[in-house]
């Protein structure tokens, strides 16, 4: 079974500093990979989706990457600012392109004005 | 924009009771799904379906069913709440899987068993 590793857990930086946050799988037969934010008490929204034919997408501030053979994804945000405070959780859905998402538990990033 | 709706964001139920968490959307997704998210757990795929009166588990279906009458809405339905269904539940849509669309979730809905 597909197993999706967020570490670390929490991580506090100070505004402006780039960051990344780090997501690995262990099935590298994945159809795409999607990173979400999560603010506290509500859904999540999708900020970026890598098919498993890109190595990479872009959006704004935010740049995701994935490496499918080692089973790792990054997040690199630029120039951090307090409302990218949130958790962040990435999610893999199965090669087989079965419906089922599989999801690490997030990284919950304080951004320190 | 694409609006996933869930009709109750808090509600406090006593054991035993049912349950009905109504899910609503309205970009004609095929998929719906249904998930709950605990603390160090993360997300779980309670159930999901891929068409109208369509269903199939998830990973943790136990203690669950749903119900899709129409496209827009999958409903939730717990028929008999016990202390450890006290989670925050979370609906989703997409579109066709193998499109690799990306998946719309609600705000979520918190419910507390007493």
């Amino acid at each position: 079974k597909q197993e999706v590793t967020q570490i670390p857990a929490a991580l506090s930086v100070p505004e402006g500093e780039n960051l990344v946050l780090n997501c690995s799988f262990t099935d590298s037969a994945i159809y795409n990979l999607q990173w979400f934010r999560q603010d506290p008490g509500k859904g999540l929204t999708s900020l970026l989706l890598i098919q498993s034919s890109q190595r990479e997408q872009t959006s704004g501030r935010l740049n995701a990457s994935l490496d499918k053979s080692s089973g790792r994804s990054t997040l690199y945000i630029a120039a951090s600012q307090p409302g990218d405070s949130a958790t962040y959780l990435c999610a893999v859905r199965p090669g087989t392109g079965a419906n089922n998402l599989f999801f690490g538990t997030g990284t919950r990033l304080t951004v320190i004005p | 924009d694409v609006k996933v709706t869930q009709s109750s964001r808090y509600l406090v139920k006593r054991t035993g009771e049912k349950v009905f968490l109504e899910c609503v959307q309205d970009m004609d997704h095929e998929n719906m799904f249904w998930y709950r998210q605990d603390p160090g757990l993360g997300l779980r795929l309670i159930y999901f379906s891929y068409d109208v009166k369509m269903k199939e588990k998830g990973d943790i279906p136990e203690g669950y069913s749903v119900s899709r009458e129409k496209k827009e809405r999958f409903s939730l339905i717990l028929e008999s709440a016990s202390t450890n269904q006290t989670s925050m539940y979370l609906c989703a849509s997409s579109f066709t899987p193998n499109s690799g669309n990306t998946i719309y979730f609600g705000e979520g809905s918190w419910l507390t068993v007493v």
